[in-house]
């Protein structure tokens, strides 16, 4: 069972767009949901992290916004640039449960 | 946060023969994970490696596959035993880094001919 469902599996967008990926879980135990960056040929590079105690967080570009009632969370990142192309993996960890990635989206930003 | 060496970044080894990576984090952590990424695909958490006790391996792994060893605090190292051309992956070393972050190493890319 997946424990944290990632969509979209791949998204394409021009130079400046918002790039939006969302993720869903289902164990409440969890508290703690950050966003990898992860370039090929690279390990995963924390972008940025949420606890459930805010709704949103921002950090530059990159935004993450929380819905702790229907279990979901999304990374937007703004004014999206060719050096974002990469792939981005959502993750959950919290209570007696190890970080427990999504599948994973691959971005493409075109210039 | 933590800066971590993983050693080898690549290499390609005949099947039934064994590998040993080694992780290098430039301070003391409690805990390293090994994760195992197949192509295209997602991370998964093989073992949990704690100084000076036996590691704690994820369902679906086994220690005579992937026995680890975990010598002291800064050090670490998964051994991939009689490797089939499954167990072609990227392999990456993970601590717990500061507060939040769970950092990671480069990973090594293990193809098996």
């Amino acid at each position: 069972q997946q424990q944290v469902k990632q969509s979209p599996q791949s998204l394409i967008v021009q130079k400046g767009g918002i790039s939006i990926i969302n993720c869903a879980y289902e164990n409440t135990a969890f508290d703690y949901f950050p966003w990898y960056q992860q370039f090929p040929g690279k390990g995963p590079a924390l972008l940025i992290a949420i606890r459930p105690d805010v709704s949103e967080k921002k950090e530059g570009r990159f935004t993450i916004s929380f819905n702790k009632s229907a279990k979901q969370f999304s990374l937007h990142i703004m004014d999206s640039q060719p050096g974002d192309s990469a792939t981005y993996f959502c993750a959950a960890q919290g209570g007696s449960e190890k970080l427990v990635f999504g599948k994973g989206m691959k971005l493409t930003v075109n210039p | 946060s933590a800066v971590i060496s993983q050693k080898p970044s690549r290499d390609i080894c005949q099947r039934g023969t064994s590998l040993t990576i080694q992780c290098q984090v430039d301070s003391q952590v409690t805990m390293m994970f090994w994760y195992r990424q197949q192509p295209g695909q997602s991370l998964t958490l093989i073992a949990t490696a704690n100084q000076g006790s036996e590691a704690t391996y994820e369902s679906g792994f086994v220690i005579d596959k992937f026995p680890i060893s975990r010598p002291n605090l800064t050090f670490s190292t998964l051994t991939v035993s009689n490797m089939s051309p499954e167990d072609s992956s990227i392999y990456l070393c993970s601590v717990l880094s500061g507060g939040w972050g769970y950092t990671f190493g480069s990973g090594t890319r293990l193809t098996v001919v």
